[in-house]
């Protein structure tokens, strides 16, 4: 069975500073991962994936993640966060086995909080 | 701009009424999902269109019924719900069906209240 770890159910940044969103994933197969942010009272939206191409994904809004298959983590970072940026952010995985990669199993989520 | 409209964006309703939740895309996508998601939690899949059938019911309780009336549009219809099934209801479709390797493409949701 597939799983997803967000380490960190709130992250709080200064304006300008790294952000760093941290996921792990477990499945039993080379993984499909994404990254999805929520604004209150909003749907998800996809910010990247990563479906077994390159290990480094980059995404919309100057986010980017990289797959490590060693440390079986997809983190995402954003090299200087906006304000803008506050959000709840979902890590999800959907291991394609058998053809059956309907299902994203989503992590808890981080929220983020950028201050001024 | 979401591409996946969904109808009411707010709906209050009690016990013993009968409401429906609206979605629609056009996008030519062929899996068409609705999920529940509670404050401060992931989002629950409850079902999975794919090809305009049902393929996918994640042991939802029958007071949620839902249709596809074509590939565009897909509905839930809501029956004696529950106060704890007050959520968010939020669509999504996917180019594939069953074997999706892409992303989500989900709607704003409708945020369900139940007296």
């Amino acid at each position: 069975a597939q799983s997803v770890t967000q380490l960190g159910s709130h992250v709080s940044v200064s304006e300008g500073a790294l952000v760093l969103l941290r996921c792990n994933y477990s499945s039993s197969v080379p993984p499909y991962l994404f990254w999805y942010v929520q604004y209150p009272n909003q749907g998800l939206q996809l910010l990247l994936k990563y479906t077994s191409a390159a290990t480094l994904v980059k995404g919309i809004n100057g986010f980017e993640a990289e797959f490590k298959k060693s440390e079986t983590s997809f983190h995402l970072t954003k090299p200087s966060a906006h304000m803008s940026d506050a959000a709840e952010y979902f890590c999800a995985v959907s291991d394609g086995s058998g053809g059956s990669n309907y299902k994203l199993t989503f992590g808890k989520g981080t929220l983020l909080t950028v201050n001024p | 701009d979401t591409e996946v409209t969904q109808t009411p964006k707010h709906l209050v309703m009690g016990m013993t009424n009968k409401k429906s939740l609206k979605c629609e895309q056009h996008m030519g996508h062929r899996a068409m999902y609705w999920y529940k998601q509670k404050a401060k939690k992931p989002p629950e899949l409850m079902f999975v269109y794919s090809y305009e059938k049902l393929s996918i019911n994640e042991s939802v309780p029958s007071r949620f019924s839902p249709e596809c009336p074509n590939s565009s549009l897909l509905n839930l219809h809501l029956h004696a719900l529950q106060p704890e099934d007050s959520a968010l209801y939020l669509c999504a479709s996917s180019q594939e069906g069953l074997t999706n390797t892409g992303e989500l493409f989900f709607g704003e949701g409708s945020r369900l209240t139940v007296l």
